[in-house]
């Protein structure tokens, strides 16, 4: 069954340090998110990406923050200089097509950030 | 704005009996959509179940039920016959008929199912 995958599954690093996590999304499908969950707390929306251009992002998603999609697989979320807190759990998510919101966003296992 | 409301935080159960997470969501939208998704301690978000707003009727799937009741903002979901590997953070969640059609996620409910 197609899964939604991300790597690292854990990364360390230290404030101010740029981080990339990555996300190989379902293959056909056509929508990209990113979201993350400081731990305890509930999921929060960070973007979402659909035909190579980011099509809503929150108020959590500034200027420290990025999206690509570098090519036909990989999704990408960058962040240029973390901070303290960042640290979270960050999960990126893929849907099928624009036909019908009804369906469902599959989630990747998620990238654990610590920010040190 | 909307929102998504999960008044339960934690609820613990015995293992065989039923157990019903409630959720009450806002939202000025006309077509929505609301979903349950489970997050066990090993931290995935699994897809359960999902409604859009036209369409009320309620469904059972195995041991999963949902009510979705429009005119009080409630979707809520139950477990029959609870199970100890059904213990897990359960999260509500709302997405708009608008554009790209993110989720808006409730505070989720911790169920814990002892044996």
């Amino acid at each position: 069954e197609p899964e939604v995958t991300q790597t690292p599954s854990h990364q360390v690093t230290q404030m101010g340090q740029e981080v990339i996590l990555r996300c190989v999304p379902i293959s056909n499908h056509l929508y990209f998110y990113w979201y993350r969950q400081i731990l305890g707390q509930k999921v929060e929306f960070l973007v979402s990406f659909y035909n190579n251009e980011i099509s809503e992002k929150s108020e959590i998603f500034d200027d420290q923050f990025s999206v690509e999609r570098p090519d036909g697989s990989n999704f990408t979320l960058k962040i240029r200089s973390t901070k303290l807190e960042d640290s979270a759990m960050y999960f990126c998510a893929s849907s099928v097509t624009t036909a019908s919101p009804y369906n469902e966003q599959f989630f990747g296992p998620g990238t654990r950030l610590t920010v040190l | 704005a909307q929102k998504v409301t999960q008044a339960q935080t934690e609820i613990s159960v015995v293992e065989k009996e039923d157990v019903t997470l409630d959720c009450v969501y806002e939202t000025r939208d006309t077509t929505y959509y609301l979903f349950w998704y489970k997050q066990p301690p090993s931290g995935e978000l699994v897809f359960l179940i999902r409604r859009n707003s036209f369409d009320e009727q309620n469904e059972i799937s195995g041991r999963y039920s949902w009510n979705f009741q429009k005119s009080t903002s409630s979707f809520n979901f139950t477990i029959t016959a609870s199970q100890v590997v059904d213990s897990a953070v359960y999260f509500c969640a709302l997405s708009d008929g608008g554009s790209n059609y993110k989720l808006t996620f409730g505070k989720g409910t911790l169920l814990t199912v002892n044996p």
